[in-house]
């Protein structure tokens, strides 16, 4: 199974409508990054999320850490065309005593008109 | 400041042949990773080098390899190819000296999109 799971897999959204896509770590997490990527291309830095119960927001769009359940939660509000995308989350985790940086396998979003 | 860059952008290559790609990283960042993105495996890390040193390297053949210069600019080579090696090569850069508990974020270049035919 995945270090780090990313759900949903999939997701159709009515435009205008919120959403949250949810990417929970199976290690100690120390910093979980999330990115958005458009098909075929680069991922793009949305935000970085360091310490337990952080929250950081970005024009419509937040993301919180909760450290105990080792969880990062992405909300869209009053979702539009443009935040359509992949999102992925990557994460710092500890392994051997070395620091990883693993990835999830994405998000897939869909705003239908 | 300019963000990463990748040349090409789209290539397409035959079984067996041998490729080259290039990432140029933000200026002053000294770290570069490279990554594998297929539809099936999700994100793969391939290697990281600094300071023209690998530091670290993911589970792929020996096939794949890469190479850092004194400019910190990276190229990562791919002999013999297979089908399976279609897929878009993410080039990501930081300014990260080692990763520790002081996070740092990668930017990541375009992508470079190989198909083997």
């Amino acid at each position: 199974s995945q270090e780090l799971e990313q759900s949903p897999q999939s997701l159709i959204v009515q435009e205008g409508k919120n959403l949250t896509i949810n990417c929970t770590s199976s290690k100690t997490l120390y910093g979980l990054y999330w990115y958005k990527q458009k098909y075929g291309e680069g991922l793009i830095f949305l935000m970085m999320l360091q310490k337990g119960g952080e929250e950081k927001s970005h024009e419509k769009i937040t993301a919180k850490l909760d450290e105990k359940k080792q969880q990062s939660s992405l909300h869209i509000t009053a979702s539009q065309p443009s935040h359509a995308g992949i999102y992925l989350c990557g994460a710092d985790i500890i392994t051997d005593s070395n620091y990883q940086l693993i990835w999830g396998a994405g998000t897939k979003l869909i705003i239908k008109p | 400041k300019a963000g990463v860059t990748q040349t090409p952008r789209y290539l397409i290559k035959t079984r067996g042949q041998q490729v080259t790609l290039s990432c140029s990283p933000i200026s002053g960042h000294r770290s570069v990773s490279w990554y594998q993105q297929t539809p099936g495996q999700g994100l793969q890390f391939l290697f990281e080098y600094f300071s023209e040193t690998q530091r670290n390297k993911g589970n792929f053949p020996g096939r794949f390899s890469g190479r850092q210069f004194s400019n910190s600019r990276s190229e990562m080579n791919v002999s013999t190819l297979e089908l399976g090696d279609s897929a878009l090569y993410l080039c990501a850069s930081s300014s990260l000296l080692k990763r520790g508990r002081a996070q740092e974020t990668q930017y990541f270049g375009p992508g470079t999109r190989l198909l083997v035919l």
